[in-house]
């Protein structure tokens, strides 16, 4: 069964740079499939990120695109998301997943539990 | 905002059929597929309904997707309160270049 967990500090100080790290268990990032992220503000809905494919491929959300970067470490099987320059507005419930994209299919299979991030001084 | 629009709410008593839709455009629902996700309280989205209708193992068959054009729609047939959570559509969007997830659907059961 796939697992993913994520990790890092619940606070961040406004302007300063959020890092996130997801270890994945009972599947290889090597063997493929890209991995993701996803966020939820307090009371609000889903918003991906971006994503990266086990050989570092990535791709992101255009509007956060300027801020985010991730990678991956296939040697401890996970990837990591930071996202610079934060501010009140990137409080939110950070989920990692397994983005499956095969031909037209794309959607995320397996999530983390999520981990609530805070952005304030 | 998000480009695919879905009603904020729903409702239904135990064992009846709520439907949920969801709207959006060419660029997205109209040439990619559609997957549903739901969310219970307090937890992590949870894949539904994956490419248009197709249900993952373990998903209970009284849930069904189905689209048309530029819109999809998520039934959930003998409602049960165990069903009371968020619900949203999502999709790629070939405009955005990105992953789109609907404004989200919440669903209670009376």
């Amino acid at each position: 069964q796939v697992q993913l967990q994520e990790s890092g500090p619940g606070l961040v100080k406004p302007s300063e740079t959020l890092s996130l790290t997801c270890t994945v268990s009972g599947y290889s990032i090597s063997s493929g499939y890209y991995w993701g992220w996803i966020r939820q503000p307090p009371g609000k809905g889903l918003e991906w990120i971006g994503s990266i494919y086990h050989s570092g491929s990535t791709y992101y959300n255009p509007s956060l695109k300027s801020r985010v970067t991730i990678s991956v470490d296939t040697s401890k099987n996970q990837f990591s998301l930071k996202l610079s320059s934060v501010t009140a507005a990137d409080t939110a419930v950070y989920y990692c997943a397994r983005d499956l994209r095969v031909r037209a299919l794309r959607y995320f299979d397996y999530w983390g539990q999520g981990t609530l991030v805070t952005v304030s001084s | 905002q998000s480009v695919l629009t879905q009603p904020p709410s729903a409702s239904g008593t135990p064992g009846q059929r709520v439907t949920i839709s969801c709207s959006g455009s060419s660029s997205n629902i109209g040439s990619n597929t559609v997957n549903w996700y739901q969310q219970l309280p307090g937890t992590a989205p949870k894949l539904l309904i994956y490419s248009n209708n197709q249900r993952p193992s373990g998903v209970p068959d009284r849930f069904s997707g189905s689209k048309s054009g530029t819109s999809a729609s998520l039934a959930i047939s003998g409602l049960q309160s165990e069903d009371e959570a968020e619900y949203y559509c999502a999709t790629w969007d070939d405009s955005l270049n990105g992953y789109v997830f609907g404004t989200g659907t919440k669903v209670t059961v009376l």
